[in-house]
């Protein structure tokens, strides 16, 4: 079955503690993105990557890392996470030569 | 900067109701428009993508209209069923697609 999956799906931990959310699809798709949702603020990109080790920053890239060492895996990594990066997060994945965007279904983090 | 807006931002409707949900934007110059649908704990699902040479998509009892020059789409369902009940999220994507703007959704709830 062609799908995103992310883990973990629900997690709480502790300011400062780093921590790894990992991505990951088998649709052979080039482009991931990062993205994370905050009420009355709607979804929006943390970073993305158009190939393996290629990647950029997107609306709101402070606080957070990515890597793309695999064409499959795109993990993000929160070096010393803050409060304020209590969110619902989602990795998406497309094909080069389509505009459909798959989504993951979601990880609901919080810092405390 | 691209902001999309959907009102309203909730809806409930009888089962068997036909309804619109709207979806606008400030900068007219996208080349597609993406509608998805979003479950509580689950990830986003694409309902329609319509490029930006097109009128209109449809596919089953959903039906999507874009007027790019007014800055508008929106979402017709039609004989709503309970399990139409979801957050619809509509995304114009930035240059290149690797981005995508979101509105902030639209909750709604089909009554049995």
């Amino acid at each position: 079955e062609a799908q995103v999956t992310q883990n973990p799906r629900y997690l709480i931990t502790v300011t400062g503690k780093k921590l790894t959310v990992t991505c990951s699809q088998n649709m052979n798709h080039e482009y991931m993105s990062w993205y994370r949702q905050d009420p009355g603020l709607g979804l929006r990109q943390i970073y993305y990557s158009m190939n393996v080790e290629v990647t950029d920053k997107g609306d709101v890239p402070e606080g957070y890392k990515v890597s793309r060492k695999e064409k499959r895996n795109f993990p993000l990594i929160l070096e010393s996470p803050s409060p304020n990066q209590t969110s619902l997060y989602f990795c998406a994945s497309r094909s080069a030569g389509t505009d459909t965007q798959y989504f993951g279904p979601g990880t609901r983090l919080t810092v405390l | 900067k691209q902001e999309v807006t959907q009102i309203p931002a909730a809806l409930s409707v009888p089962e068997g109701e036909n309804l619109v949900l709207n979806c606008s934007f400030t900068d007219s110059a996208i080349y597609n428009l993406q509608w998805f649908r979003q479950d509580p704990g689950k990830g986003l699902t694409s309902l329609l993508l319509i490029q930006s040479s097109q009128r209109e998509q449809t596919s089953g009892r959903l039906n999507a209209s874009l007027d790019k020059s007014s800055g508008r789409s929106t979402l017709y369902i039609a004989a709503s069923q309970p399990g139409d009940s979801a957050t619809y999220l509509c995304a114009v994507p930035q240059t290149g697609a690797n981005n995508l703007f979101f509105g902030t959704g639209t909750r709604l709830t089909v009554i049995p």
